[in-house]
């Protein structure tokens, strides 16, 4: 069984840039959902994807948007980078039918925005 | 809504010691409850989860947690602290189904010999 594996492991852009970070979720899951968690902070969740829609989204700005593709792996894409922005990006994904709601995590992807 | 009180952002213990981590949840129907944790660098693993059935949930490690709903609580413990169990230990709650997780804001769990 494969985990959830996320690329890049680390980046650094500037203010200013945009950013993409990919996941591929657990064999046999078919939704992801992205954390941001920033320096000493519990993950904050951005959104979820199921079935290639946007299906829940936290309090984030609309340059923070998604995709996902039909092999339910993810795309996560800032815009506009503000320095903010730096944190660790977590994706998780499961198995969403009747599910108690366990997420299965990567191992992130550290931003550093300059 | 769903939210998670973790108190103390800081728990040191010696090694061999009790482990406690205190974990608050606020939901407004029947959650589930998780303890997750991050060594550092690395992203989230499961260490036990509670989905309604034993009140008492063990987890790997050694780790277990138990469900009070009278006191809205699910802390986490461990009877003897090992070096390896420092790290950090995120407590989480959602109502299931199509709902994701809410995460506490952590307790950093720091191990002396």
């Amino acid at each position: 069984e494969t985990g959830v594996t996320q690329s890049p492991t680390h980046l650094i852009k500037t203010r200013g840039q945009q950013v993409t970070l990919r996941c591929s979720s657990q064999s046999g899951h078919n939704t992801v959902s992205w954390y941001q968690q920033a320096l000493g902070q519990g993950p904050q969740f951005i959104f979820q994807y199921y079935r290639e829609e946007e299906n829940g989204r936290g309090n984030f700005p609309p340059r923070f948007s998604g995709l996902q593709f039909p092999n339910y792996s993810s795309e996560l894409n800032v815009n506009a980078l503000e320095l903010d922005d730096s944190a660790l990006y977590l994706c998780a994904s499961s198995f969403r039918q009747g599910d108690t709601g366990e997420l299965f995590f990567g191992e992130g992807s550290r931003l550093t925005v300059l | 809504a769903q939210s998670v009180t973790q108190l103390g952002s800081h728990v040191s213990v010696s090694e061999g010691a009790l482990v406690l981590l205190r974990c608050n949840y606020s939901s407004s129907v029947p959650p589930y409850l998780f303890w997750y944790v991050q060594y550092p660098n690395q992203g989230l693993q499961l260490l036990l989860k509670y989905t309604s059935a034993a009140t008492l949930v063990k987890g790997i490690n050694g780790f277990e947690a138990e469900f009070k709903k009278s006191e809205t609580s699910f802390h986490l413990t461990k009877p003897s602290a090992h070096m390896s169990d420092a790290a950090e230990y995120f407590c989480a709650v959602t109502p299931g189904g199509y709902s994701t997780l809410t995460f506490g804001k952590g307790t950093m769990l720091l191990v002396s010999p």
